[in-house]
């Protein structure tokens, strides 16, 4: 069965230093979703894509946070410097496209921790 | 402001009972709900939809309700399992804009033998 593929899965840094992850979307789903949980919390949204085009990220800290899904396949998320309330799980979602009522498919994250 | 709201407390039940989730929205109008189901250290995993006109969805053991008027759904879980133990989200989709979903904190279940 297709999944949503993370990597890392885990990743410990220091504040102020840079951090990646990555995500390979369900081959086929043209809209891609970053998100922030924090314990105890439901995902927030950062960016989401529609193909290689970022459809909305007023919720990305663009000051620190990057996001880019160069030919709308697999996205990249940066956070640069990390600072110590980045500590998180990062979730990365896809469906088959935009206008269309259907489930979003999460990957299994990435859990980050700045010290 | 804009408020979804789930039990903050965690649901105990036995086994064999049904357990009753509620998910309570304020200040929006969403074209549908979803419900997600989410274990310890992994993504959610969707399992049920309804639409705003839509009263009551149902999936195996699963059952959702969708009152508009109230702002409420509630999810079921019939004859539950300790394999059902854990934190169930609901996300709302706005009518407007992109397919953006707005998650609740999540209520955890607890199912003991």
């Amino acid at each position: 069965e297709a999944e949503v593929a993370q990597s890392p899965r885990y990743k410990i840094t220091e504040k102020s230093q840079a951090v990646a992850f990555w995500c390979d979307p369900i081959s086929g789903h043209a809209t891609l979703y970053w998100y922030r949980q924090i314990l105890g919390q439901g995902p927030e949204l950062l960016v989401q894509f529609q193909d290689e085009s970022v459809v909305d990220d007023s919720q990305l800290p663009k000051d620190r946070f990057s996001a880019e899904r160069l030919k709308g396949v697999d996205s990249t998320l940066k956070i640069q410097p990390a600072e110590l309330g980045d500590s998180a799980m990062y979730l990365c979602a896809s469906r088959t496209r935009e206008g269309l009522d259907n489930e979003q498919f999460f990957g299994p994250g990435t859990r980050l921790t700045v010290l | 402001s804009q408020k979804i709201e789930q039990n903050s407390e965690a649901l105990n039940i036995q086994e064999g009972k049904t357990a009753t989730l509620t998910c309570n929205y304020t200040n929006y109008s969403p074209a549908y709900l979803q419900w997600y189901r989410q274990d310890p250290g992994r993504g959610p995993v969707f399992l049920l939809l309804i639409r705003e006109n839509e009263k009551e969805k149902r999936k195996e053991r699963l059952k959702v309700t969708f009152d508009t008027t109230l702002k409420q759904s509630l999810f079921h879980i019939t004859a539950s399992q300790p394999a059902d133990s854990a934190t169930y989200l609901c996300a709302l989709r706005l009518n407007s804009g992109y397919s953006t979903l707005t998650f609740g904190k999540g209520t955890m279940l607890l199912v003991s033998p």
